[in-house]
């Protein structure tokens, strides 16, 4: 069935690195742009990161642009994000989430399950 | 940036009761924004989008309207399971993509 599943989450200090993966199965990987979005503890929903089908073009949100980077890898249908220089702040449960159609915005339809980011001391 | 606003926070509704949720964005976003639900501990499921448009597998209860920059979900009856945050979100001018405050259904 489609599924999306992150890992890489944990624990890291202010100013550590991590890197985030989401596995992709059941549907051509390849022809959807993919995203981040995250969720801080009692908090709502916030748009992180996209990545174009082919790779070509990336976009972030303000807060994590210069520290955060995007990247695909079609062949192994995989999504990752690589996460420096982290804060306080950034401490959420990380999502990715595919648009409902190939290569065209719309609504997420599938999302992973999440992995939680804790950045502390 | 195109601010998303939802109203109210909350909303307390007995079970078989109707639900009306608004959703505003500062400008206009066309038919482009959609609808999710969220449990706790759970990823948001995707309920609208087309602001009208249920998805695969969505209740009838369910029923979005609106376009521009007014927008309203419509739970008919609600149900047990229906006790959720709801949020709205554009796609029709990003990045960034913009997310609403959510709008929590509780048991009144």
């Amino acid at each position: 069935q489609v599924q999306l599943v992150e890992s890489g989450g944990g624990v890291v200090q202010p100013g550590g690195s991590l890197r985030l993966s989401c596995a992709a199965s059941g549907f051509t990987f390849s022809n959807y742009g993919m995203h981040w979005v995250r969720q801080a503890p009692g908090k709502g929903l916030e748009w992180v990161a996209f990545i174009r089908y082919d790779g070509s073009i990336k976009h972030y949100t303000d807060s994590v642009r210069g520290r955060f980077t995007i990247s695909r890898d079609n062949s192994k249908n995989t999504l990752d994000m690589q996460m420096n220089s982290l804060r306080a702040e950034d401490t959420s449960v990380y999502y990715c989430a595919k648009f409902r159609l190939e290569r065209a915005s719309d609504g997420f339809d599938i999302w992973g399950q999440g992995t939680m980011v804790t950045v502390s001391s | 940036e195109i601010v998303v606003t939802q109203s109210p926070a909350t909303l307390s509704v007995s079970p078989g009761e109707r639900a009306t949720l608004s959703c505003r964005a500062s400008q206009s976003v066309s038919s482009n924004l959609a609808w999710y639900q969220q449990k706790p501990g759970q990823a948001p499921r995707l309920l609208i989008y087309g602001a009208s448009t249920r998805a695969t597998g969505i209740p009838a209860r369910f029923s979005g309207s609106g376009s521009e920059t007014e927008f309203t979900l419509t739970i008919s009856s609600l149900q047990s399971e229906d006790f959720a945050v709801y949020y709205c979100q554009q796609y029709n001018n990003w990045p960034p993509l913009t997310f609403g405050g959510g709008t929590k259904v509780e048991i009144k």
